[in-house]
């Protein structure tokens, strides 16, 4: 079964501070995504990946960048943490287009920021 | 760019009864329409998805159907179970980039027994 391993389940940073959330997936998977999800808005993309060093910026990349060094490993910066970035992020990855565009999930890192 | 509404944003049934869930889509381009299941403190997971040559979609107690031309499309879970309290997302896949999709804001249903 595919897994996709995001580094910490809770995290608590401090206003201005600069933040890395890493995620992982062990199937060889092209796609990479992050998402933020806050309560009545669903689930928003950040910034997604289909290939080594290629990014995509989605619907809400501001204050956010990425990076993706390596095939399995996906990471979202915060530059500098601010409070209305305080949220639960979700990691995914799916294998290609097509019927293999299956996301496949991380359990969450839920950040506050104070 | 592609815009997923979904309705009702709470849904409470009695075990037992039938459950629906609408949304509906801005793009005409969005050819593929999965739904998520997010059971409380779990990651999402994909229980059903339906691709725009096709109307309908069953599988066991879940089924999805689309409406291409008013391009809308349902979630339908008959008998149900106090295991189907959860959230569910409705998605719609991006006309640029297959791989994407715009999420709903989400449905909480709660099956009371």
């Amino acid at each position: 079964d595919v897994k996709v391993t995001q580094s910490s389940r809770y995290l608590v940073k401090r206003t201005g501070e600069k933040v890395f959330l890493e995620c992982v997936q062990d199937m060889d998977h092209e796609n990479m995504f992050w998402y933020r999800q806050d309560p009545g808005l669903g689930l928003r993309l950040i910034y997604f990946s289909y290939d080594v060093k290629m990014k995509e910026k989605g619907d809400i990349p501001e204050g956010y960048s990425v990076s993706r060094e390596k095939k399995e490993r996906f990471s979202l910066i915060l530059e500098s943490a601010s409070t209305n970035q305080t949220s639960m992020y979700l990691c995914a990855s799916s294998l290609g287009t097509g019927p293999r565009r299956k996301l496949f999930f991380g359990s969450g890192t839920q950040l506050s920021v104070l | 760019g592609e815009n997923v509404e979904q309705h009702p944003s709470t849904l409470s049934v009695q075990e037992g009864d039938s459950a629906v869930i609408k949304c509906t889509y801005s793009d005409s381009a969005s050819n593929y329409f999965p739904w998520y299941k997010q059971e409380l403190g779990k990651r999402p997971q994909l229980i059903i998805d339906i691709r725009s040559n096709v109307g309908e979609k069953k599988d066991q107690r879940i089924a999805v159907t689309l409406n291409k031309t008013a391009k809308h499309f349902s979630l339908h879970i008959t008998e149900t179970q106090p295991e189907d309290s959860a959230v569910y997302f409705c998605a719609a896949s991006d006309r640029n980039y297959g791989q994407n999709f715009v999420f709903g804001p989400g449905t909480r249903l709660s099956v009371l027994p």
